[in-house]
């Protein structure tokens, strides 16, 4: 029973573009939702957060928009770099808009930004 | 201040023995997660601990395995009687309220022979 999915297991983007990557949901319990960076043989490093009282959250180079109604997020990257190439996970938490509590993670998606 | 740490960072046993896991979460963090990521999968979560309390084990399998966070030290995620499907790389987070991120370490890869 996969709750959060990232259906594309790869995306390639050229230096300069914009990447865009995309987590569906299934429960309707999650409110707040992650992404995380994660580079061969490391943890996952927290990028950006959204709770779901929100639809759109901006960090620097990137921004993670929420649409409750699809349950659907993405995460853009604009411009993409090559040092953003690793591997991307979506994550939810049904928490009370909180970080708090277990995750629920998807399989990721590996971004290769070609220089 | 230092991040997450785990130990070992490969750990390789044959079917049957016992595998140690070891997670020191960040200075002032007395929260500590628990995930399991097989190959080619996300992370799963498996056990959520504070300080000498369990708070969360509905990841966790029903035998064999088994986690603590004591008083003084690191958490520990324990396995017995390890089997091939129990490879994979195990990764801890530490937070330091429920209202903060969870940090992750580098992660265990266990390899089952």
């Amino acid at each position: 029973d996969q709750q959060v999915k990232q259906n594309s297991p790869s995306l390639s983007v050229q230096e300069g573009r914009i990447s865009i990557l995309n987590c569906d949901y299934t429960n309707s319990m999650f409110d707040y939702f992650l992404w995380y960076k994660k580079y061969p043989a490391e943890g996952p490093t927290f990028l950006i957060s959204i709770s779901s009282i929100k639809d759109k959250n901006e960090d620097g180079r990137f921004t993670v928009f929420l649409n409750k109604s699809a349950k659907h997020l993405s995460l853009h990257i604009v411009p993409s770099q090559p040092g953003d190439s690793a591997v991307y996970f979506c994550a939810a938490s049904a928490a009370g808009g909180t970080s708090y509590g277990k995750l629920t993670f998807g399989q990721g998606t590996i971004l290769t930004v070609h220089p | 201040n230092a991040g997450v740490m785990q130990n070992p960072r490969h750990l390789v046993r044959r079917r049957g023995q016992e595998a140690r896991l070891r997670c020191s979460p960040m200075k002032g963090h007395s929260h500590v997660y628990w995930y399991r990521q097989l190959p080619e999968e996300g992370l799963k979560f498996m056990v959520y601990l504070q300080k000498e309390n369990i708070i969360d084990e509905s990841g966790m399998p029903k035998e064999r395995f088994s986690a603590e966070f004591p008083k003084e030290g690191p958490s520990i995620l324990r396995i017995q009687q390890v089997v091939r499907g129990d490879s994979a790389a195990y990764f801890c987070a530490s937070q330091k309220n429920p209202n903060n991120e969870q940090f992750f370490g580098p992660g265990t890869r266990l390899t089952v022979l």
